[in-house]
């Protein structure tokens, strides 16, 4: 059975870091690129990172770039996210999505149960 | 960057209708490569269709997907109960994937 757990997500104040992670299982998670998708409280879903099965490729949605980093260890199985500068508008539960395929950028079959990161002074 | 936009925002309707909820893209989605998601409160989104028509793993097929280019349809043949939730499409086909802004299936 695929598992995703996600786990990280707190309170932090504006301008803060937190670095989120999900540990993977029931599937060979080196074969399988990787997302991180926010959803912001009562909004819609948005794609803020991404990296390919062998963590040589990566994407960033421009809402986060420049502060947030994306990284993977296949011997864990676990993928990450390292969050910093953080700002009001990060505020989400964010969800690890395990893409269909090496590379980024495909739909997700499986979906974690999302961590939230509350971003408050 | 496409742009989904997913109507009606609110679908109201009975246990055994019909429910069909549009996703329309700001330009084609190459190969039709759209995929719809089913969200239930705080729950995880979970996968229903890909490739535009194809169920995944486990749906029922009282789920249906149609449509190519920018124009997208899904379609639940006879709501049950369980079905009452937040529908949004992605696409996949242009970087980076988008997601629509979902349309929710409430009880009448």
């Amino acid at each position: 059975e695929v598992q995703l757990v996600e786990s990280g997500g707190g309170l932090v104040q504006p301008g803060g870091s937190l670095r989120l992670s999900c540990a993977a299982s029931g599937f060979t998670f080196s074969s399988y690129a990787m997302h991180w998708v926010r959803q912001a409280p009562g909004k819609g879903l948005e794609c803020v990172s991404a990296i390919g099965n062998n963590g040589g490729t990566t994407y960033y949605a421009n809402s986060v770039k420049g502060r947030f980093t994306i990284s993977r260890d296949n011997s864990k199985n676990t993928l990450y996210l390292q969050m910093g500068s953080l700002r009001a508008e990060d505020m989400a539960v964010y969800y690890c999505a395990k893409n269909i395929a090496a590379r980024p950028g495909s739909y997700f079959d499986y979906w974690g149960q999302g961590t939230l990161v509350t971003v408050s002074s | 960057e496409i742009v989904l936009t997913q109507s009606p925002g609110t679908l109201s309707l009975s246990p055994g209708e019909r429910a069909t909820l549009s996703c329309r893209a700001s330009q084609s989605v190459s190969s039709s490569y759209l995929a719809w998601y089913q969200q239930k409160p705080g729950q995880a989104p979970r996968l229903l269709i890909y490739g535009a028509s194809s169920r995944a793993t486990g749906i029922p097929d009282r789920f249906s997907g149609s449509g190519s280019g920018t124009d997208f349809t899904l379609t639940i043949s006879r709501l049950e109960p369980e079905d009452f939730a937040v529908y949004y499409c992605q696409q996949y086909g242009n970087s980076p994937l988008t997601f629509g802004g979902g349309t929710k299936v409430e009880i009448k």
